[in-house]
C-alpha cells in the first residue's frame, strides 16, 4: 500500500536553483521520511522529521510537515547535478514495529 | 550506525528456477524485517514483513507461496522467489526498523533481479 501522492512526479531544473518536493499522506504518523535514491541503487536517508516538529533543516535541505493538512514539502537549495536522483518521502505510523510506507517519488534532474 | 546487508546485489536466473536473497543485520539483533519490491520507475511496496520465529506477514496481493520468507534468527531473513518469471524481475530491497519514532529504519542495498 502507498500512502499517497508526490508532486511533482518529475522536476528539471538548473544547477544552483532550488528545488521543491511535495508529499502528501493518509494516515496518523510518528514521523516522516525522506529518501533519495539514485538510479537502480539503494536508498540514501536524507533527513526525518517527527510529528510534532514543523520544520527542519540539514546542510541544503528543508523539510516542513503540516500534519493538519498531512503534508510534507523537501526543499534542496542551490541544486548541483548530483541531487539528480529519486526522491521519496515515507511514513512510520504510530504503532510501533510497522513498515515504512512509501510515496510514489519524485524524479529530479539538475542539468549544468 | 546499524548495518543491514543484502545479498546478491544483483542476479540474473532462468525461468522456472529459485533464488534466495538474503538481508543480514551485522551488527543488531532484527526481530523483524520488512521486504519491499520497486519495479522500475516507480516507488517501493511493501511486500510482507517478516517476523522471528513466526510466520512471516504478507500484504494484499502477494502471494506467499511464491515469495518464501525464512526468518532463522534475529540476524537474517531471507526471502526465496520460487519458480522465477520474467515479471517476477524487480529490486528487491529489505529493511529493519530503526528505534520506533526516533530513528530511520535500516535498509539493506537491494538486490536486482532479472529473469529471463
Amino acid at each position: 500500500s502507498q500512502q499517497g501522492e508526490e508532486d511533482p512526479q518529475a522536476l528539471s531544473i538548473q544547477e544552483g536553483e532550488n528545488a521543491t518536493m511535495n508529499c502528501s499522506y493518509k494516515t496518523s504518523i510518528n514521523n516522516l521520511q525522506w529518501y533519495r535514491q539514485n538510479s537502480g541503487r539503494g536508498l540514501v536517508h536524507l533527513i526525518l522529521i517527527r510529528s510534532n516538529e514543523r520544520e527542519k533543516h540539514s546542510g541544503r535541505l528543508r523539510v516542513t510537515l503540516d500534519t493538519s493538512k498531512k503534508s510534507s514539502s523537501l526543499l534542496i537549495t542551490a541544486s548541483r547535478a548530483a541531487d539528480t536522483a529519486s526522491y521519496f518521502c515515507a511514513t512510520e505510523a504510530n504503532q510501533a514495529g510497522t513498515a515504512l510506507i512509501f510515496g510514489k517519488g519524485t524524479t529530479l534532474s539538475v542539468s549544468s | 550506525g546499524a548495518v543491514v546487508s543484502q545479498h546478491p546485489s544483483w542476479v540474473i536466473c532462468k525461468s522456472g528456477t529459485s533464488v534466495k536473497i538474503e538481508c543480514r543485520s551485522l551488527d543488531f539483533q532484527a526481530t523483524t524485517m520488512f521486504w519491499y519490491r520497486q519495479f522500475p520507475k516507480q516507488s517501493l511496496m511493501l511486500m510482507a514483513t517478516s517476523n522471528e520465529g513466526s510466520k512471516a506477514t504478507y500484504e494484499q496481493g502477494v502471494e506467499k507461496d511464491k515469495f518464501l520468507i525464512n526468518h532463522a534468527s534475529l540476524t537474517l531473513s531471507t526471502l526465496t522467489v520460487t519458480s522465477a518469471h520474467p515479471e517476477d524481475s524487480s529490486f528487491y530491497i529489505c529493511s529493519a526498523p530503526g528505534q520506533v519514532g526516533r530513528g530511520e529504519a535500516f535498509f539493506g542495498q537491494g538486490t536486482r533481479l532479472t529473469v529471463v
